[in-house]
């Protein structure tokens, strides 16, 4: 089955490491998303990328940073990370047919700790 | 005020009875509206998208929208013990899917 798939599913890190989250998908689609979600707070998009050389930033971008190496994997960095990014991360995919921007599809989600 | 905001809930509902979730969204300007599912310790899925005034109907599940009064509803009939998870509501505004931060749906058999 097409999918989308993130390693690692969790992490337990110190304050001041850098940390790589990846998102792989076998779906084909060219959108791609990064969101974190926190109790209470719902999902709040970090970054997006409509295609390999279109990265935006999301509503909470200060303190990450993306990559877009292939269509099929988009890859988020906490460069130097703070207990306050601790939270559930999930990597999102959308087709530019279909379904649009409405219809993502997500990946398992990473727990991420930073003591 | 949050763009999309829910009742966090938790909403309880006999099994068997009609459960009924709502959304209110502050920008005129969105579109389209979506209805997603969470089960606990997993990741959202798409159930139900509306983008015209009224309903749309798809087997259990009816979502409603009033663009005028800036809601949009999700009704879910029968309700069955599987139906226990949080919904989120997602509204989309300049190429962006704004969240609100769900509604816990019990079950009660």
């Amino acid at each position: 089955d097409a999918d989308v798939t993130q390693t690692p599913r969790n992490r337990i890190t110190k304050t001041g490491k850098r940390i790589m989250l990846e998102c792989s998908q076998t779906k084909g689609h060219d959108r791609m998303y990064w969101y974190r979600q926190d109790p209470g707070l719902g999902l709040r998009l970090i970054y997006y990328s409509f295609d390999v050389k279109d990265i935006n930033k999301g509503e909470i971008s200060d303190g990450y940073s993306v990559s877009r190496q292939a269509q099929a994997k988009f890859s988020l960095s906490l460069e130097s990370a703070i207990p306050n990014q601790t939270a559930l991360y999930f990597c999102a995919t959308s087709d530019l047919k279909g379904g649009g921007i409405g219809e993502q599809f997500f990946g398992p989600g990473t727990r991420l700790t930073v003591l | 005020q949050k763009e999309v905001e829910q009742n966090s809930g938790p909403l309880s509902v006999p099994e068997g009875a009609i459960a009924s979730l709502n959304c209110t969204y502050s920008d005129r300007v969105s579109q389209s509206f979506f209805w997603y599912r969470q089960y606990s310790g997993k990741s959202p899925e798409l159930i139900m998208s509306i983008y015209s005034n009224g309903d749309k109907e798809d087997g259990r599940f009816t979502a409603q929208l009033n663009k005028a009064s800036q809601y949009v509803s999700l009704l879910i009939r029968d309700s069955q013990p599987s139906d226990s998870a949080t919904y989120l509501c997602a509204v989309n505004l300049n190429y962006q899917l704004i969240w609100g931060a769900g509604t816990k749906l019990i079950i009660k058999p």
